[in-house]
């Protein structure tokens, strides 16, 4: 079983809709991350929080917007997607905001987004 | 361009056979390297990672090797179960941007039965 747990599993909706994707861990990280998975492309990185604040923004569209209420919670807004936008969106965290040793990513098992 | 790059979309391997993934990269300033198994329907999972000061790093039936003057590192499986079967995506992180990692675009193993 994760310890990055993320809801919904899958999310359909249209080009007008606004939703929301959850992802929750409980290790007491301090850094969470939204990834973007295209089908057969590795994961790309969207937003990097660290200690609940914005700290990378990798030129995401704004139409995406995260959020990030406490430090075990991370939320993506969607609102306006495009078609283009259906993917399998990953969150992941880890122990502080640095890749190494005692600190690699932990990711969730994903919401598979299909706009329409 | 892709920095990370593994060559072979897929592997076919025997159950109980060696499996030997490889990865590829080019930016001399990467220091820490990582593989990640994917199963369909989940999340990358974390399987084993290596300093760029060493060339060997061992955990159970898994094994990587990192060749730095080639810029090239393997993970082996060893003996390959059906279980192994998944995407297998290896990882860098540049030394002079710690906090991210660049991935490859994966490898799909199937361990024949």
């Amino acid at each position: 079983d994760t310890e990055v747990t993320q809801t919904p599993k899958h999310l359909v909706m249209g080009m007008t809709n606004k939703k929301s994707l959850k992802c929750e861990q409980h290790m007491g990280h301090r850094a969470m991350y939204w990834y973007k998975q295209k089908a057969k492309k590795p994961p790309e990185l969207m937003f990097v929080y660290s200690y609940e604040k914005l700290s990378i923004n990798e030129s995401v569209p704004s139409r995406f917007s995260p959020e990030c209420p406490n430090s075990s919670l991370l939320n993506l807004h969607l609102h306006a997607l495009q078609p283009e936008d259906s993917a399998l969106y990953l969150c992941a965290s880890s122990q502080v905001w640095g890749i190494g040793y005692n600190s690699p990513l932990h990711f969730g098992n994903g919401t598979r987004l299909t706009v329409t | 361009d892709q920095q990370v790059k593994q060559n072979s979309p897929s592997l076919s391997v025997q159950e109980g056979r060696i499996s030997i993934l490889n990865c590829d990269y080019t930016n001399s300033m990467f220091d820490y390297f990582l593989w990640y198994k994917k199963y369909p329907a989940e999340g990358p999972t974390f399987l084993i990672s290596i300093s760029s000061i060493k060339d060997k790093n061992e955990d159970g039936r898994f094994t990587v090797f990192l060749n730095k003057s080639a810029k090239h590192l393997s993970l082996h499986i060893v003996p390959s179960q059906p279980g192994d079967s998944a995407v297998y995506f290896c990882a860098a992180r540049d030394s002079g941007s710690a906090r991210q990692l660049t991935f490859g675009s994966g490898t799909q193993l199937t361990v024949l039965p």
